[in-house]
């Protein structure tokens, strides 16, 4: 089967840098992507990574190795706005059929 | 166009009792998702549609839940002789079935079981 790990909890201030690690098992990986999700609010892209490497996005960015099952975001210049859970998420081939599985979330606090 | 859209918002309903939910996902997209996501807790997968493809059920927790889509339109999600374990929010998602594989959210429904 397929399963993820991220941090249940991050805290920064302001104006930081954060970033929230996402560890996964799986066979026939296909890719990896991060969604914000708001209280009460549906989740939100944020990106999705293929290939190795570090992909940007503004503020965001994100870094998948594939060869360590490993990846994480990158969120810079921290905004209070930026308080909200953040979940990764791997899809991945599992005989004929695509499985999509997401992380437990990082619930992310940014403090004044 | 208009995104995601999900009804209705809000369901209570008895234990014991069926429940429909309803996804209009965005116009073109071919793939579609149906999450659970219980208070506090991560997406739980459960069924996934392409195209005119056999569907993904592999996420369906039991037998009283069920889902249909007709062609690439709208989806709706079946919970027959509801529990209370089945509270939650239930959230679709629509994505254009290619490229980054991006998925669109709708909404969702929060359901709760009395």
């Amino acid at each position: 089967g397929q399963s993820l790990e991220q941090p249940s909890e991050v805290t920064a201030v302001e104006g930081a840098i954060v970033q929230i690690n996402c560890t996964y098992q799986t066979s026939g990986f296909y890719g990896l992507s991060w969604y914000q999700q708001h209280d009460g609010g549906a989740p939100t892209f944020l990106s999705y990574n293929a290939l190795d490497g570090l992909e940007e996005t503004g503020r965001f960015s994100s870094f998948l190795s594939r060869s360590d099952s490993y990846g994480y975001l990158l969120l810079q210049e921290l905004q209070m706005k930026d308080s909200a859970s953040y979940f990764c998420a791997v899809r991945s081939l599992s005989g004929s059929a695509r499985q999509l599985t997401f992380g437990s979330g990082t619930q992310l606090t940014v403090l004044p | 166009g208009a995104g995601v859209s999900q009804s209705p918002s809000n369901k209570v309903t008895e234990k014991g009792k069926d429940v429909e939910l309803r996804c209009d996902p965005i116009s073109g997209h071919t793939a579609l998702y149906w999450y659970r996501q219980r208070l506090g807790q991560g997406l739980e997968f459960l069924i996934y549609f392409q195209g005119n493809s056999a569907p993904d059920k592999s996420g369906l927790p039991s037998d009283r839940f069920s889902a249909e889509r007709t062609g690439e339109s709208v989806s709706t999600l079946t919970i027959q002789r509801t529990q209370q374990e089945d509270s939650a929010v239930y959230l679709c998602a629509s994505g254009p079935g290619q490229g980054p594989d991006t998925q669109y959210f709708g909404p969702g429904t929060r359901l709760t079981v009395l």
